[in-house]
């Protein structure tokens, strides 16, 4: 089964760090193009960054530009986003994303896992 | 940069109506690049068409995408209790993937 599970949300203080991972299980992680996008409460879904198959590529959002980097490592099939100097706005369910490989858009979603800011 | 405004931000109808969701681009858009999700409360979001028209594997058949330039259209056909979501168009560009505002469906 072709499946994507975040970790790492939590609570943390204005000004702290988190790490989120998201292990890929049923395809050939290393082939496919990786996002991140979150949800704050009562928004919309915010692409926040993305990243090639090789590492190569890789795009921010200007929102977290500076504070959050994206990573993967293809030999435990999984993705990264560290994320600095949080910030009250930063709070929201992060999703990982699969990028298609025929077309232009995200076909395989993770659940989420909640990033919650506050003193 | 591409804006997607989507309309109405919430629809109300009854279980067998037929919904209209509107998403419509700042610019003319490349028709390959326009997608539409469905996100229901505590659920991941859920790819439902890409390419404008093309569903996803396991969209049913009362889904249907369509338009062009800068307007396009998902279509709801026969509402079902199930269909209770919200409702994203997206386009994939420089600023790779930008979502809409979203429309809100309910049932009565």
């Amino acid at each position: 089964e072709v499946q994507l599970v975040e970790a790492g949300g939590g609570l943390v203080r204005p000004g702290g760090s988190l790490r989120l991972s998201c292990a890929a299980s049923g395809f050939l992680f290393s082939t496919y193009n990786m996002n991140w996008v979150r949800q704050a409460p009562g928004k919309g879904l915010e692409w926040i960054s993305y990243i090639r198959s090789g590492s190569i590529g890789i795009s921010y959002a200007d929102s977290v530009k500076g504070r959050f980097t994206i990573s993967r490592d293809n030999a435990k099939n999984s993705l990264y986003l560290q994320m600095n100097s949080l910030r009250d706005e930063d709070t929201a369910v992060y999703y990982c994303a699969r990028e298609s490989q025929t077309f232009y858009a995200a076909d395989v979603w993770g659940q989420g896992t909640t990033v919650t800011v506050s003193s | 940069e591409i804006v997607l405004t989507q309309s109405p931000g919430t629809l109300s109808l009854s279980p067998g109506d037929s919904a209209t969701l509107s998403c419509r681009a700042s610019q003319s858009v490349i028709s390959s690049y326009l997608a539409w999700y469905q996100h229901k409360p505590g659920q991941a979001p859920r790819l439902l068409i890409y390419s404008t028209s093309s569903r996803a594997t396991a969209t049913p058949d009362r889904f249907s995408g369509s338009g062009s330039g800068t307007d396009f259209t998902l279509t709801i056909s026969r509402l079902e209790p199930e269909d209770v979501a919200v409702y994203y168009c997206q386009h994939y560009g420089s600023s790779l993937f930008t979502f809409g505002p979203g429309t809100k469906v309910d049932i009565k």
